[in-house]
């Protein structure tokens, strides 16, 4: 079964543009989560979707959203990027979200010049 | 107080050794706990979950879960240099369709 697949794998950009990213869960997983991390915080959660419901939102600024499609698959989006939003962006899957397991993509590798 | 937190590193263990992660959580009423191994420019790989209190062995991976005490704990048995890399620790609170991570213990395995 294929794992959890990003794009793009790395991302360059400057203040003030926006950026969107992907994630594709495993087959059959319902539930995808993004997390952001950074050296300094460690690793952070953004938001949970689940059947392309948001079911949690972590303490990030409005300029960060999601949403999820009818095949499972999401997207995160960034606005007005600032520096402090370089970062590794890691999306999850899990069958159900909660309890159960979460795995990770490869991250998206973003760089806010 | 931090949700989830981890003894600090780095640790160091010799080859064949057993290198023991410990973690401590807030939450009283956190119910699913999870290890996960990251490499250095690598995404976390998940190693090891529990659930019930008690003892969990997959391998030379032990993972040990005690409620009341609020604490989860990883042992590596045997540890080869390809275990080097930071062990996370994470917990579902509540259900609440997140995990909260610890800052990670680095583990480097001496040859």
């Amino acid at each position: 079964k294929a794992g959890v697949t990003q794009t793009p794998r790395y991302l360059i950009k400057t203040r003030g543009q926006q950026v969107t990213l992907s994630c594709s869960p495993i087959s059959g997983h319902r539930s995808v989560s993004w997390y952001q991390q950074t050296p300094g915080q460690g690793l952070q959660f953004l938001f949970e979707y689940f059947s392309e419901t948001q079911r949690n939102k972590g303490n990030f600024p409005g300029r960060f959203s999601g949403r999820q499609f009818s095949n499972s698959r999401s997207e995160m989006n960034v606005s007005t990027l600032e520096l402090g939003d370089s970062a590794l962006y890691l999306c999850a899957s899990s069958q159900r979200g909660g309890n159960n397991e979460q795995f990770f993509g490869p991250g998206t590798r973003l760089t806010v010049l | 107080q931090k949700e989830v937190e981890q003894n600090s590193g780095p640790l160091s263990v010799p080859e064949g050794a057993i290198a023991s992660l410990n973690c401590t959580y807030s939450d009283r009423g956190s119910q699913s706990f999870f290890w996960y191994r990251q490499y250095s420019g690598k995404s976390p790989e998940l190693i090891m979950s529990i659930y019930s209190n008690g003892d969990k062995e997959d391998g030379r991976f032990t993972a040990q879960l005690n409620k009341a005490s609020q604490y989860v704990s990883l042992l590596i048995r045997d540890s080869q240099p390809s275990d080097s890399a930071t062990y996370l620790c994470a917990v579902n609170q509540s259900n609440d369709y997140k995990l909260s991570f610890g800052a990670g213990t680095t583990v480097t395995v001496r040859a």
